[in-house]
């Protein structure tokens, strides 16, 4: 079983839609989780940190279920700019800060 | 401010050959990392560094050797080039552990 898996859709959405990924990890060690996108042929990139309370950055909310094991990304109106592979990633502990990132979720927002 | 730089960003290599993949940070980072990216499997750590003069190894890091003599520098070295390691190489650092990783443009390497 992968340490952090995600459907690798594509998720094909009209432009205005709500669309929510779900990631799910299996270890419950995991410190720290975050969202990262990357755009084709690009290095990914930090969208947002997830937090136990959840948190939200504009169009963007991230939920983390420690019970679980699972977190999720919520995007509403969705922007043609928003195209792009969501990366799942946890965290290990061991004083080095090891990412375990999941295969990612591709977005694919149409007119 | 250049943030994460790695070079070269396209190199074809024939099998047998050796290379060095250079990242240089200027964030005055600690931790610097090695990735390689390959389609439907997610990026794997290969090597990873918690300060200058230290390396350890990842999950994959058969066939590749690092060095990291200057902090702001991390070279990941191939000593003999297989098709196998034909992939997307990311370097990545961070000033802390659980902190947010920031990653260079990436590296195509194919080997034939």
């Amino acid at each position: 079983r992968k340490e952090v898996e995600q459907d690798p859709g594509p998720f094909n959405v009209p432009e205005g839609a709500t669309v929510a990924f779900n990631c799910t990890y299996s270890n419950s060690a995991s410190q720290s989780f975050f969202w990262y996108r990357q755009d084709c042929r690009k290095e990914p990139k930090l969208l947002m940190s997830v937090y136990s309370s959840g948190n939200e950055d504009g169009r963007f909310t991230a939920q983390l279920n420690r019970a679980s094991q699972y977190i999720s990304l919520l995007i509403r109106d969705s922007k043609l700019s928003d195209s792009a592979t969501y990366l799942c990633v946890g965290t290990l502990s061991g004083g080095y800060n090891k990412l375990i990132f999941g295969a990612g979720t591709r977005l694919a927002v149409h007119p | 401010n250049a943030g994460v730089t790695q070079t070269p960003k396209f190199r074809v290599l024939k099998t047998g050959q050796s290379m060095t993949l250079l990242c240089a940070q200027d964030m005055n980072h600690e931790y610097m990392y090695w990735y390689r990216q390959d389609p439907g499997m997610g990026l794997r750590l290969i090597h990873y560094s918690v300060g200058e003069g230290t390396t350890a190894k990842g999950e994959v890091p058969d066939g590749y050797n690092v060095s990291r003599l200057k902090k702001q520098n991390f070279l990941l070295g191939l000593e003999s080039a297989a098709p196998s390691q034909t992939s997307v190489y990311f370097c990545a650092s961070t000033r802390e552990a659980y902190y947010e990783q920031y990653f260079g443009p990436g590296t195509r390497l194919t080997v034939t």
